[in-house]
């Protein structure tokens, strides 16, 4: 199985901060990754697919990069609302496999 | 708008059997392939089965394969997992995912997940 690795496990910004968060695969993946954010007790939800394409939706201050083994994930200006934790999911070989998560916390 | 509705969560004992189902609407559920992804208490995701939109292609996790059974109703719009033998370990919140259109295993929806305890 492909592990991902994300990083850091969590951290703390603060509202209108820059923040980056990012994902290594264990081997080449491509663009095949997709970044998902999950708000305490609900269901994730899909931002990012293809390592850079911003779903339907989704506000531009989230963005993605990356393709083969190192991927970013970046909020430019953090919002109240976007206390949440994050995972990247790869997609390039079965079975497809998350990050450990990063929890994203208020300063 | 789409909408998926997991039910069939609950507490199990050790070595038993549960039926999840998930009721979809809001968008063709014919013309999608499915996915169940767990969540054990406190941990990550983890992703357990494929079925694709016709359900003639089915993939497992290593973890429930040959305990676990996806399979879909497109008439009633309705996926369902099949667990047996339950362990301790398959504690989680089972969710159903869509995929994206023509987008294997981006899962664009998620239903709200159902409680799975496996407990004496």
């Amino acid at each position: 199985d492909i592990q991902m690795t994300q990083s850091p496990s969590s951290l703390s910004a603060s509202v209108g901060d820059r923040v980056t968060i990012t994902c290594q695969a264990s081997q080449d993946i491509s663009n095949y990754l997709n970044w998902y954010q999950q708000k305490p007790g609900k269901a994730p939800k899909l931002l990012i697919y293809d390592a850079s394409n911003l779903e339907t939706g989704v506000p531009s201050r989230f963005s993605g990069s990356g393709s083969g083994t190192d991927f970013t994930f970046t909020i430019s200006s953090l919002q109240p609302e976007d206390i949440a934790t994050y995972y990247c999911q790869q997609y390039d070989n079965l079975p497809p496999t998350f990050g450990q998560g990063t929890k994203l916390e208020i300063k | 708008e789409v909408q998926l509705v997991e039910s069939g969560g609950g507490l199990v004992q050790p070595g038993g059997s549960l039926r999840l189902s998930c009721a979809a609407s809001g968008f063709t559920f014919s013309s999608y392939e499915m996915n169940w992804v767990r969540q054990a208490p406190g941990k990550g995701l983890e992703w357990v089965s494929y079925i694709s939109s016709s359900g003639s292609t089915i993939y497992y996790a290593d973890s429930v394969k040959g305990r676990f059974t996806i399979s879909r109703d497109n008439a009633k719009n309705s996926l369902y997992l099949q667990m047996n033998s339950l362990r301790a370990e398959d504690t989680a919140v089972y969710y159903c995912a869509r995929d994206a259109w023509e987008q294997w295993l981006v899962l664009e929806y998620w239903g709200q997940g159902t409680l799975v305890t496996v407990s004496s």
